[in-house]
């Protein structure tokens, strides 16, 4: 299995919302990864997790919360979005640091 | 540092080649390669590390100059396939799990 998943594919939220993106591996890899994709734009790291901690955070507001409840999930809690945080969230994953990532499709989030 | 790609899109017919370029003004670690289609997650191609490699499989290779700090990707033959965005993203230490991506560049092949 060399699928990165993740859920939903779509999601629109009101900006008083809660709502958390999920994303799951099954490939044993020890590092996962949040990324920003706004269209025609790159991957903007958000977020990494290295064994379970948080290892690094790209200065991303309050209102995106990352969590790693084990070494196969990743979350990314939403709270009090704004519109110009619509974009598409990747999550990736890779067997250890400088190894090659596997992402996932993608959520792509309309804040309203 | 975002690294610089050049160009920011090309069009080839079926058969052509292409080189895409990616370089930093800072020291270089490694460089990975990564081609997303319209709609899709990005899929890793390649990575070079500081030492001046350079690896290839099929039709598709890449090197690192590392005297430069500029790293190319090389498209022969192009195929219909291979038309997307071609981003590089740069690593600048062992251990670092931070990759910055260039803007990218469009690719597109028509028959």
């Amino acid at each position: 299995d060399t699928e990165v998943t993740q859920t939903p594919k779509h999601l629109v939220m009101g900006m008083t919302n809660k709502k958390s993106l999920k994303c799951e591996q099954h490939m044993g890899h020890r590092a996962m990864y949040w990324y920003k994709q706004k269209a025609k734009k790159p991957p903007e790291l958000m977020f990494v997790y290295s064994y379970e901690k948080l290892s690094i955070n790209e200065s991303v507001p309050s209102r995106f919360s990352p969590e790693c409840p084990n070494s196969s999930l990743l979350n990314l809690h939403l709270h009090a979005l704004q519109p110009e945080d619509s974009a598409l969230y990747l999550c990736a994953s890779s067997q250890d640091w400088g190894s090659k990532a596997f992402f996932g499709q993608g959520t792509r989030l309309t804040v309203v | 540092q975002q690294p610089v790609q050049s160009p920011q899109a090309v069009i080839l017919r079926e058969g052509e080649d292409a080189v895409i370029n990616c370089s930093s003004s800072k020291a270089l670690y490694s460089v990975h390669w990564y081609r997303q289609k319209h709609g899709e997650a990005p899929v890793f191609l390649m990575i070079l590390l500081k030492g001046g490699e350079q690896k290839g499989h099929d039709k598709i290779s890449a090197s690192f100059n590392e005297k430069k700090q500029q790293s190319s990707l090389y498209l022969t033959a192009s195929q219909l396939s291979y038309s997307g965005t071609y981003f590089c993203g740069t690593g600048v230490g062992a251990g670092s799990y931070q990759l910055t991506f260039g803007k990218g560049t469009k690719l597109s092949v028509i028959p």
